[in-house]
This record gives structure tokens, C-alpha cells and sequence, in this order.
């Protein structure tokens, strides 16, 4: 059965750094991608990055270099750090499986999501 | 990065009725289109991905359509259980983008 889930704080200060990890079950980090997506409350959703199974990364240029994945595959963990936090990083954080399909790109499983408030 | 635009942004259905939403890309991203529904405080369930391929499980009142930069997701017959939020994602290219989302309701 395939599960993902994710760990991490309900509450971080303004400038500190939010770590979250998404543990994951039913299958491999080698032969499955995962990524990171946010949704800000009442808001639509966004594409954070990823943890690719051959262990490289990619994220999305909006973070800049706030943004850190990584992953344990012993302990089928996948790692989200992202510094510098501000107000509008107060979102869900949901982790989610992309399949390797050639030339299809989706995600088909979602983890429950952390909510996570930035607090000044 | 490509924009995906959607519409309606809400929409009210009666039991039975058939409704679409639909998703415009910036550019052409092949086909490479899936579909969504979110229930208030859940994760989100994958619905159709490929543009019209219906994931296993998934009732066939669902069903996906499009090509080149317009796709769109019919619920043919809605049911109470479709209540919720619909978007799509483009994973035709990085950073991979998501519909503002379609709030769906039983009139």
C-alpha cells in the first residue's frame, strides 16, 4: 500500500528555517520521484521541487536558494529545508510521488499535508 | 513558466447534471495534462492523467479531453460524492504549474 507522510513543526518564527520530512511506504525512492507542492490557505497550489529516484534535484527558481531537498533512501525519507522564512510561507506542504512514465508527468499519490504557520 | 489558466472558478450542479471545467495553457504541453479533485482538508486524488487516461479506481463518470493548450474534465452525472475542488497540473515543463482551481457544489 502505498503511503506518504509528512512530519514538521505547526509553527515557525518569521527568518528561522522550516524542515519537513515526508517518510514514504509501498514503494522505492530509487524507482519513484518525489516532489514537494505547497498550498497557502484558500489559495491554489505550487510546485516547490524534487527528489529525482537517481538522487538528483530540481526546484522551482521562485524559491531561489531558500529552498534544500534531500533524501535518506535507508529510511525512505525525503527532506524539505527551506530558510529565510516569511508570512507567505504559511501553506500546506504536501510531498507526492511522480511515477516514471515516459513523457507522462504527474503525481498519483499525495501525503495528508503539514500545515505550517510562519509566526512574527 | 507556463500559465495555466481555469474555469469556472465555482460551479453549482444539480444531482445528475453534467458539468466540464476547463484548463488553458500559456503553450502547447502535449497532452501532458492531469486532473485532480480536492476535498476540503485532504490531500489531493488523482482523477485522469495523460489528458484522458482514468486512473484505476477512478468512476468512469469521470473523463478528460484535449489537446495543444485547451483540455477540459467532464463529470458525466454528477453525484453528491463529487462535491469539492478540481485543478489541474501541466507536467509538460519545469516548474511544473497547477489551475487556480474549480470549487464544485451540488445546487
Amino acid at each position: 500500500q502505498v503511503q506518504l507522510k509528512e512530519t514538521g513543526p505547526d509553527l515557525v518564527q518569521l527568518t528561522q528555517t522550516l524542515s519537513i520530512t515526508c517518510t514514504v511506504s509501498g514503494f522505492s525512492l530509487t524507482t519513484y520521484n518525489v516532489h514537494w507542492v505547497r498550498q497557502p490557505p484558500g489559495k491554489g497550489l505550487e510546485w516547490m521541487g524534487a527528489m529525482w529516484n537517481g538522487g538528483g534535484t530540481d526546484y522551482n527558481s521562485a524559491f531561489k536558494s531558500r529552498l534544500s531537498i534531500s533524501r535518506d533512501t535507508s529510511k525512505s525519507q525525503v527532506f524539505l529545508k527551506m530558510n529565510s522564512l516569511q508570512t507567505d510561507d504559511t501553506a500546506k506542504y504536501f510531498c507526492a510521488r511522480h511515477p516514471l512514465i515516459p513523457h507522462w508527468d504527474y503525481f498519483d499519490y499525495w501525503g495528508q499535508g503539514v500545515m505550517v504557520t510562519v509566526s512574527s | 513558466d507556463i500559465q495555466m489558466t481555469q474555469s469556472p472558478a465555482s460551479l453549482s450542479a444539480s444531482l445528475g447534471e453534467t458539468i466540464s471545467i476547463e484548463c488553458r495553457a500559456s503553450e502547447d504541453i502535449y497532452s501532458n495534462l492531469a486532473w485532480y479533485q480536492q476535498k476540503s482538508g485532504k490531500s489531493p486524488q488523482l482523477l485522469i492523467y495523460a489528458a484522458n487516461r482514468l486512473q484505476d479506481g477512478v468512476p468512469s463518470r469521470f473523463s478528460g479531453s484535449g489537446s495543444g493548450t485547451q483540455y477540459s474534465l467532464k463529470i458525466s452525472g454528477m453525484q453528491p460524492e463529487d462535491e469539492g475542488d478540481y485543478f489541474c497540473l501541466q507536467g509538460s515543463k519545469f516548474p511544473f504549474t497547477f489551475g487556480s482551481g474549480t470549487k464544485l457544489e451540488i445546487k
